[in-house]
């Protein structure tokens, strides 16, 4: 089945403690990119990548880092979480942008104590 | 840069009548789509319908269909003959193709919509 997975669904952590936010596509896709989404806020970029080693942040990068080594892979990493960084958090992917359409992952649903 | 309005925070309708959610888009870029989405509350996100800007009949997929009007810059989602399952937020979104913008899509603040029997 055509799909994009992340790990963990649910987690809580504690202020200042690493954590990787896994993300994996099987459907060959050029572009996948991470979001998250507030009440009232609706789903806003945090990075995205056109393709394997080429990253680029979205408009709320602060606080995240990605990789992209390789195609069907783009883990969101926080280094050092902070409580304002409790979200949902989604991972989508497409085919070379335009008029493709974004799969979404099931969401993440991340809490910083 | 490319923005998203979505100003009903909240619709109500009942169940077998059609409703219109709205949407408005501001960009610079001549090319461009626009996307609907739905989250249902376990929050998945689901895509509905695609329409292209270059695209000039209305796009329709089984109850969906997307009300696209250029001039005025909107993309209003009309849902025909309503459902229970219906029920869900519903997000607006554009991607433009070219520019520093390059295959970001962009997400209005969403719709709830409550559908009652």
């Amino acid at each position: 089945e055509a799909q994009v997975t992340q790990n963990p669904r649910y987690l809580i952590t504690v202020t200042g403690k690493k954590l990787t936010v896994t993300c994996s596509q099987n459907m060959n896709h050029e572009y996948m990119s991470w979001y998250r989404q507030d009440p009232g806020l609706g789903l806003r970029q945090i990075y995205y990548s056109m393709n394997v080693e080429v990253t680029d942040k979205g408009d709320v990068p602060e606080g995240y880092k990605v990789s992209r080594k390789e195609k069907r892979n783009f883990p969101l990493i926080l280094e050092s979480p902070s409580p304002n960084q409790t979200s949902l958090y989604f991972c989508a992917s497409s085919l070379v942008s335009g008029a493709n359409v974004l799969t979404f992952g099931a969401g993440s649903r991340l809490t910083v104590l | 840069a490319q923005k998203i309005t979505q100003t009903q925070p909240g619709m109500f309708v009942q169940e077998k009548e059609a409703v219109t959610l709205d949407c408005t888009y501001d960009t610079s870029d001549q090319s461009y789509g626009l996307f609907w989405y739905k989250q249902p509350s376990s929050g998945e996100m689901i895509f509905l319908i695609y329409q292209g800007s270059y695209d000039e009949q209305n796009a329709t997929e089984g109850r969906y269909s997307l009300n696209f009007q250029k001039a005025r810059k909107s993309a209003n989602l009309v849902i025909s003959a309503s459902q229970l399952g219906d029920s869900a937020m519903y997000f607006c979104a554009m991607r433009e193709a070219g520019g520093t913008s390059y295959g970001k899509l962009t997400f209005g603040q969403g719709t709830i919509l409550t559908v009652h029997p």
